[in-house]
């Protein structure tokens, strides 16, 4: 049985940059995609990026110019770094195992909080 | 980009048959899939590709989609179904997933 566990910082400050890792346990790692989703407070769910086990992204065009995701094959990890943080990106954030397109994301994480407050 | 429009809320008594809609331009065209997400909890694919379901889902949930409008159905409404339910499609002309509103289901 495949299982996301996700993990990172969950207090930041205004112009800091958030770093969440997430690792897959069990099933394949090369046979799919791996996102990050997040959903600010009381509000729906935001498509934040995407990788390939080969490394190959996409990403939310309004959050591109500050979004970073990156795999570790050798470890079945991806992580997502998001720079220049302000209070409109405090939100759960979610990895997710995702089918490719035009798919879905049929495995999720346990969600992490993330907090930008000074 | 493409946008996705779900109905903030719908209520239905226990027992009977709910239905959720998810209207986008010509979104018949496109494959669809649905989230229960109860609170505090992650969400959970509940139907995928229009109207599969996932092992594990009840066949109580279903899905179709046509035209402007994709609609996810739950027969015989549980208290238990009470959560809120996103649509998702991937846009391929912009290049990037999207997700409905969502809509939170009441069992009265």
């Amino acid at each position: 049985q495949v299982q996301l566990q996700q993990w990172g910082a969950g207090l930041l400050k205004p112009s800091e940059t958030l770093s969440l890792t997430c690792a897959v346990y069990g099933g394949s790692f090369s046979n799919y995609y791996w996102s990050w989703i997040r959903q600010p407070p009381g509000k729906g769910l935001q498509w934040v990026a995407e990788i390939s086990h080969s490394g190959t992204t996409r990403y939310n065009p309004s959050l591109k110019s500050r979004v970073t995701i990156s795999v570790d094959t050798s470890k079945n990890q991806f992580s997502l770094k998001l720079s220049s943080l302000t209070a409109a990106d405090t939100a759960v954030y979610y990895c997710a195992r995702f089918q490719g397109y035009p798919g879905a994301f049929d495995i999720w994480g346990q969600g992490t909080m993330v907090t930008v407050s000074s | 980009s493409y946008v996705l429009t779900q109905p903030p809320s719908v209520s239905v008594a226990p027992g009977k048959t709910a239905r959720i809609t998810c209207a986008g331009n010509n979104i018949g065209i496109k494959s669809v899939h649905w989230y229960q997400q109860k609170p505090g909890q992650a969400p959970v694919l509940v139907i995928y590709y229009d109207g599969d379901r996932p092992s594990g889902i009840p066949e109580r949930f279903s899905g179709s989609n046509s035209g402007n409008t994709a609609t996810l159905t739950i027969s015989r409404v549980e208290a238990g179904d009470e959560a809120d339910y996103y649509c998702q499609v991937c846009d391929t002309s912009s290049d990037h997933v999207v997700f409905g509103g969502g809509t939170k289901l009441t069992v009265l």
